[in-house]
């Protein structure tokens, strides 16, 4: 079964700062893998997703992640943060045979600190 | 109206009481889904529906029971609920092609509380 992990349950960065997000999966074929941003009140909005192709995946609000099937990771990376990022990042893996599921970490809380 | 609505927003009930949580997807998409977002705990999937049909129960305890009257409309009836059963309920759809899962479009959620 598929899995993924988020290590850092909160993280704090100052505004301006550059961030990275940690998200590491276990599955055996190739994942396809997303990352969601939800804000306080909302649902979750998609950040970015990779299937296949280019490693390096750029998204919305200026986010990227890669995509290391070696460490089995795919980190959310951004070169400099807004106090507008402050939400809570979930990334999630979904698979080629496995329906239209999708398997969710337990999230990171980004705070920003002015 | 645009994207995916979901009703009540908030909702506080005992019990015994039966209720009903409501969502409904002005994007065409022939795929709804059911998650229970509880504190601390990964985003757990309830329910998928594809073309109006359950392909997806995962393990859920009866007391939720859903309803997916059309592709644009699903519902999840509430009844003899739990306390630790209070979570917020997310709906989401998408276009289900077969294949690679395709993005998921969330509603905001309704937060329910069971006294």
């Amino acid at each position: 079964a598929q899995s993924v992990t988020q290590p850092d349950i909160h993280i704090t960065v100052s505004e301006g700062a550059s961030l990275e997000l940690r998200c590491n999966y276990s599955y055996g074929a190739t994942p396809y893998l997303f990352w969601y941003v939800q804000s306080p009140g909302q649902g979750l909005q998609l950040l970015l997703k990779y299937f296949s192709g280019d490693t390096l995946v750029q998204g919305i609000k200026g986010f990227e992640a890669e995509f290391k099937r070696s460490q089995s990771s795919f980190n959310l990376r951004k070169p400099s943060v807004h106090w507008s990022d402050a939400a809570e990042y979930f990334c999630a893996v979904g698979a080629r045979g496995g329906g239209n599921k999708l398997t969710f970490g337990t999230g990171t809380q980004l705070k920003v600190e002015l | 109206e645009t994207g995916v609505t979901q009703t009540p927003r908030h909702l506080v009930m005992g019990m015994t009481n039966k209720k009903s949580l409501k969502c409904e997807q002005h994007l065409g998409h022939n795929a709804m889904y059911w998650y229970k977002q509880s504190a601390k705990k990964p985003l757990e999937l309830m329910f998928v529906y594809n073309f109006k049909e359950q392909t997806e129960n995962n393990s859920v305890p009866s007391r939720f029971s859903p309803e997916c009257p059309n592709s644009s409309h699903l519902f999840l009836h509430l009844h003899t609920l739990q306390p630790e059963d209070s979570a917020l309920y997310l709906c989401a759809s998408s276009q289900w092609r077969g294949g690679a899962p395709g993005e998921l479009f969330f509603g905001e959620g309704s937060r329910l509380t069971v006294l």
